[in-house]
């Protein structure tokens, strides 16, 4: 049973630029929520997708969005990237509610 | 806004020795877990707690949800080098969302 992956690994973009990020949640999940953790801190929630639509938001600015596919995966996109934009970016899968989730390894995201 | 804290920060102790680290909020929370995550990797869930005054233990890890659930701790017995790693608390309200995670507790167990 294949766990919570993540796509790609690590990605380096320069300010401005555009990036999506990709999540395949735990076999027979239905719930994706991303996280943004920097250097030295604790995840930070951004939003979660539920039947393909945005259920919550943390205090994230507009340039971060996503989606939810049928198959339950899910993309992060962020725009008009920012030096602090650089962090591990977390996904995570649960059934239904937050209160167990299982994350992924992360994309390790560096903005120049 | 629910925040969680978490004491201490860092943490190095030797092999063999006990250790107790705190998550501490002035708000309640339905539900609270503890994650252990290594460098490079993503946190993995170690326990949920839901209940006020609840006792779980995993093997040399015991964790207690406060009675007002505002607060946890995890005790570690005789730790290990495999401990090593960030522990973090995370909590949300009843129906498991508005989840706010901990900056964590960075624990070193030199052999």
């Amino acid at each position: 049973d294949a766990g919570v992956t993540q796509s790609p690994t690590h990605l380096i973009k320069t300010r401005g630029q555009q990036v999506t990020l990709r999540c395949s949640p735990k076999s027979g999940h239905d719930t994706v929520s991303w996280y943004q953790q920097a250097l030295g801190q604790g995840p930070q929630f951004i939003f979660q997708y539920y039947e393909e639509e945005e259920r919550q938001r943390g205090n994230f600015p507009d340039r971060f969005s996503g989606h939810q596919f049928p198959n339950y995966s899910s993309e992060l996109n962020v725009n008009a990237l920012l030096l602090g934009d650089s962090a591990l970016y977390l996904c995570a899968s649960s059934l239904g509610s937050l209160r167990e989730q299982y994350f992924g390894p992360g994309t390790r995201l560096t903005v120049t | 806004t629910q925040l969680l804290e978490q004491s201490p920060q860092f943490l190095s102790i030797q092999e063999g020795e006990n250790l107790t680290v705190y998550c501490n909020s002035s708000s309640v929370f339905s539900s609270l877990q503890w994650y252990r995550q290594e460098p490079g990797e993503g946190p993995v869930l170690l326990v949920t707690v839901v209940t006020g005054g609840e006792v779980k233990k995993l093997k040399r890890l015991t964790f207690q949800f406060g009675d007002a659930r505002k607060d946890s701790s995890l005790h570690i017995t005789a730790a290990q080098p495999g401990d090593t790693g960030l522990y973090l608390c995370a909590g949300g309200d009843n129906y498991g969302q508005n989840f706010v995670f901990g900056p964590g507790t960075r624990l070193s167990v030199l052999p």
